[in-house]
């Protein structure tokens, strides 16, 4: 099974500024001949089912603010929110599905600081 | 609107079963592939199972294969989950996901809000 560890596991970042997430993989997740990585984000927020995020690494979902930013391939990979809004808090997870079990990291809790 | 509700989801004791539904609205269920993710309390996300638009492709996580079995009722626009021989450790939020792909599980771009699944003595 490919292995999905995220770091930070809690990141507290203050109104306007940028937060960072990375997420390694512990196998490669990018399919040469489709020339796409296999990795998606998502967020949970407290009491709500995760929300689709990205695709393909950096695809935004429509409707998600494009101070949103999905990136990296291989087994490296970030998501970016420029400057954080209040309504950002939430666990962000990564997941592959380059293979059968799809997995997941174990989640990033974002907060205020 | 895309919709997922999912129901069936209760306290059982370890070695019982419960059957899980999860009734789709708002899009065309035949086309779409379906998955089911648990979440245990205060834990992240474990994928369980996927089963294609026509059933033809089915797969398990190794810690439910053997004991759970996915299933759908196009017609009824509804996935299942049976569930055997529950653990402790299988108490969780489940929820039903719909997948983007037709042949293996990929992004799931809409869940339900999970239905509770305790299992206890």
């Amino acid at each position: 099974d490919i292995v999905m560890t995220q770091s930070p596991d809690s990141l507290a970042v203050s109104l306007g500024e940028r937060a960072t997430i990375n997420c390694k993989s512990s196998q490669n997740v990018f399919f040469r001949s489709s020339n796409k990585n296999y990795l998606a984000w998502y967020q949970q927020k407290p009491g709500q089912p995760p929300k689709l995020l990205f695709h393909w690494a950096s695809t935004r979902e429509f409707g998600v603010p494009d101070r949103f930013r999905g990136s990296g391939s291989g087994t490296d990979f970030t998501l970016t929110i420029s400057s954080l809004q209040a309504e950002d808090v939430a666990v962000y997870y990564c997941q592959q599905y380059y293979s059968t079990p799809v997995t997941f990291g174990q989640g990033t809790k974002l907060e205020i600081k | 609107e895309v919709q997922l509700v999912e129901s069936g989801g209760n306290l059982v004791q370890p070695g019982g079963s419960l059957r899980l539904s999860c009734a789709a609205s708002g899009f065309t269920f035949a086309a779409y592939s379906m998955s089911w993710v648990r979440q245990a309390p205060g834990k992240g996300l474990e994928w369980l199972s996927y089963i294609s638009k026509s059933s033809n492709f089915i797969y398990y996580a190794d810690s439910v294969r053997g004991r759970f079995t996915i299933s759908r009722d196009n017609g009824k626009s509804s996935l299942y989950l049976q569930m055997n021989n529950l653990r402790d450790d299988d108490t969780a939020v489940y929820y039903c996901a719909r997948d983007q792909a037709f042949d293996a599980p990929h992004q799931f771009d809409y869940w339900g809000q999970g239905t509770l699944v305790t299992v206890s003595s």
